[in-house]
């Protein structure tokens, strides 16, 4: 059964810092990977989708790298603002029955 | 483009009693997909239904069904409420063979 862990839960920074957040699975065989942002009392927002032959995705300050043989991904916000406050979701796709697993998050603040 | 619509946003019900959920996809998506949200367990995949046909289908009791009508809108029903199904639903759509899904504020649910 797949898992999905996220490192920190938490994370507070200042404004203009550089910043990565971890996600871990078990399986390996994945389909692809996909890094969301939530917004209180929202709804998710799709940030990047690396299929399982890529490394790497980029998108504007987002860069999220995936290392399918360790089970790791991470996202990469450069420049951090206030406006990227938000809870960080990581999922990935499997190759059985092509459902979603998603981790638990992580919480970031950005203060001005 | 209108995005993934869901109603009602809010919804306050009493145990033993059942629910409907609808959800109206992005015009032009089949693929819809039900989530549920709570503190405990995180983000959980409960069904995804493409061409009124059920594709795949996540570790919930038959308490939890859903459907899907030939113009892609969605619904899912909760029966016999308890308390622990106190959640964020969230509904997704997609095209199907693409893997980026666009997800609905979602309808936060309390049983009492």
């Amino acid at each position: 059964k797949q898992e999905v862990t996220q490192i920190p839960a938490a994370l507070s920074v200042p404004e203009g810092e550089n910043l990565v957040l971890n996600c871990s699975f078990t399986d390996s065989a994945i389909y692809n990977l996909q890094w969301f942002r939530q917004d209180p009392g929202k709804g998710l927002t799709s940030l990047l989708l690396i299929q399982s032959s890529q490394r790497e995705q980029t998108s504007g300050r987002l860069n999220a790298s995936l290392d399918k043989s360790s089970g790791r991904s991470t996202l990469y916000i450069a420049a951090s603002q206030p406006g990227d406050s938000a809870t960080y979701l990581c999922a990935v796709r499997d190759n059985y029955g092509q459902n979603f697993v998603f981790g638990p998050g992580t919480r970031l603040s950005v203060l001005p | 483009k209108a995005g993934v619509t869901q109603t009602p946003r809010y919804l306050i019900k009493t145990r033993g009693q059942q629910v409907t959920l609808s959800c109206s996809p992005i015009s032009g998506h089949r693929s819809v997909s039900w989530y549920q949200q709570t503190p405990g367990q995180g983000l959980q995949f409960l069904f995804e239904y493409f061409s009124e046909t059920q594709r795949n289908k996540g570790n919930f009791p038959g308490r939890f069904s859903g459907r899907q009508f030939s113009n892609s809108r969605s619904e899912m029903n909760v029966s016999t409420l308890e308390l622990g199904d106190s959640a964020l639903y969230l509904c997704a759509s997609g095209i199907w063979g693409e893997e980026t899904q666009y997800f609905g504020p979602g309808t936060r649910l309390l049983v009492l």
